[in-house]
Formats: C-alpha cells, sequence, structure tokens
C-alpha cells in the first residue's frame, strides 16, 4: 500500500467510447503525475500538476484530458483513443516540485491497464 | 534533454549471490535519483532516494551509490533472494519531472 490508489485497475474500451481513470493520494503531497507505460520503452511523463494547477503536458494529445480538482485527486479523461493508446497508465504524487522538477520522492499508484479495441 | 540508460537490459542469477545493477544519465545537473522495484502487471515501488548532495544510501540488502559528476548511479543487492525478481528502474530528477531508464529485468533463480 502506496498511499495512492487508481482505479479501475483494468479497462478495455472501444475507439468511439469515453472513459475515465482516477487517482487519489492519501499523503498530503501536492504534486500529481500521470505516465504512461508501454512495452519496450521507458516511462513517458504525460501531465503534471502542482498545486493543482497543470504546468506541463508533454504533447499530448487532446483525446486525452486530465483534470485535477483538489490536491488529492486526478483523473484521466479518455475519449477517441486508438489501439496505440493501450498501456499502463500510472499514477504518482510527490511532496514538492511536479513542473520545474526538483521533486520528492515520487509514490506511484498500482496503475490501470488499458486495452483499446 | 536528460537521458537515462540502465545496463544490463536483463540479468540472472543463481539465489545467494551479490549483485550490481547500473544507471547512467547524460546531465549530471540532477536534484536526485530514485530507485524503484516494478512487479509484473504493477505499479512501481520506490526503493531508495538519493539527493544529489549524497553519496550513497542504504536499506537492508540494498545499497545505492551516487557519482554525480561522471553520470552514474549502481544498486547493490546483497545475497539474493527469489523474491528480489522484478524489473527495477532508475529516475533522475533536474529541471525536469521524473527521467526514467528502461529498466534491468532480474531474475533470481532458486
Amino acid at each position: 500500500e502506496t498511499g495512492v490508489t487508481q482505479t479501475p485497475r483494468h479497462l478495455v474500451m472501444g475507439m468511439t467510447n469515453k472513459k475515465s481513470l482516477k487517482c487519489e493520494q492519501h499523503l498530503g503531497h501536492n504534486a500529481m503525475y500521470w505516465y504512461k507505460q508501454s512495452a519496450k520503452k521507458p516511462l513517458e511523463l504525460m501531465f503534471v500538476y502542482s498545486l493543482e494547477e497543470r504546468v506541463e503536458n508533454n504533447s499530448v494529445p487532446s483525446r486525452f484530458s486530465p483534470e485535477c480538482p483538489n490536491s488529492s485527486h486526478l483523473f484521466l479523461h479518455l475519449h477517441t483513443l486508438q489501439p496505440e493508446d493501450s498501456a499502463l497508465y500510472l499514477c504518482a504524487s510527490s511532496h514538492t516540485g511536479g513542473t520545474g522538477g526538483r521533486n520528492g520522492e515520487l509514490f506511484f499508484g498500482e496503475g490501470s491497464r488499458l486495452t483499446v479495441l | 534533454k536528460q537521458e537515462v540508460t540502465q545496463i544490463p537490459a536483463a540479468l540472472s542469477v543463481p539465489e545467494g549471490e551479490n549483485l550490481v545493477l547500473n544507471c547512467s544519465f547524460t546531465d549530471s545537473a540532477i536534484y536526485n535519483l530514485q530507485w524503484f522495484r516494478q512487479d509484473p502487471g504493477k505499479g512501481l515501488t520506490s526503493l531508495l532516494l538519493i539527493q544529489s548532495s549524497q553519496r550513497e544510501q542504504t536499506s537492508g540488502r540494498l545499497n545505492a551509490s551516487l557519482d554525480k559528476s561522471s553520470g552514474r548511479s549502481t544498486l547493490y543487492i546483497a545475497a539474493s533472494q527469489p523474491g528480489d525478481s522484478a524489473t527495477y528502474l532508475c529516475a533522475v530528477s533536474g529541471n525536469t519531472p521524473l527521467v526514467f531508464g528502461k529498466g534491468t529485468r532480474l531474475s533470481v533463480i532458486a
């Protein structure tokens, strides 16, 4: 138990569906992250929220839309995805940093395994 | 742009052996370096965090060292056990959030 909880753990969706991934952290951190993990590739940073404000998105396609309503919750809204978007999506949080780096220790959730048909 | 490389990509050792995993990074202006463990289909578990001003950190059978000037870190695992089998990832934080290597997949054979 890392203090970061992701739901759902597994998701299968068609290319025309709309779904959301949810992340919740119970660590009192002020920065939250979405990472994508594909086979044979390093983890790719998608979005960073620091103090609930998004300040970096790393050129992620607009079919991925993040939302951070407060410092404990982070969502990733998905719509009209492509099969190549199938991957493990990991949420993380840290005590400091976020946007400009210099982050404290990162704690990850178990991930949401997404399959796009 | 920071790049992180981990060698070897995969490693298989007999139980009880001591082993070293390597991590190198191209930009030495880092804030900290973190080692993680990932089991198949699972998230990442933080093992050790080394601040840029530190040379090493220890936790149980694990020891991580950092040589910032040469852009290198090593993770030493003593007396390996089958339960240590996992993928080990290295990540560095500098002026951008964590940049990850591809990991080393470790198998410890009983």
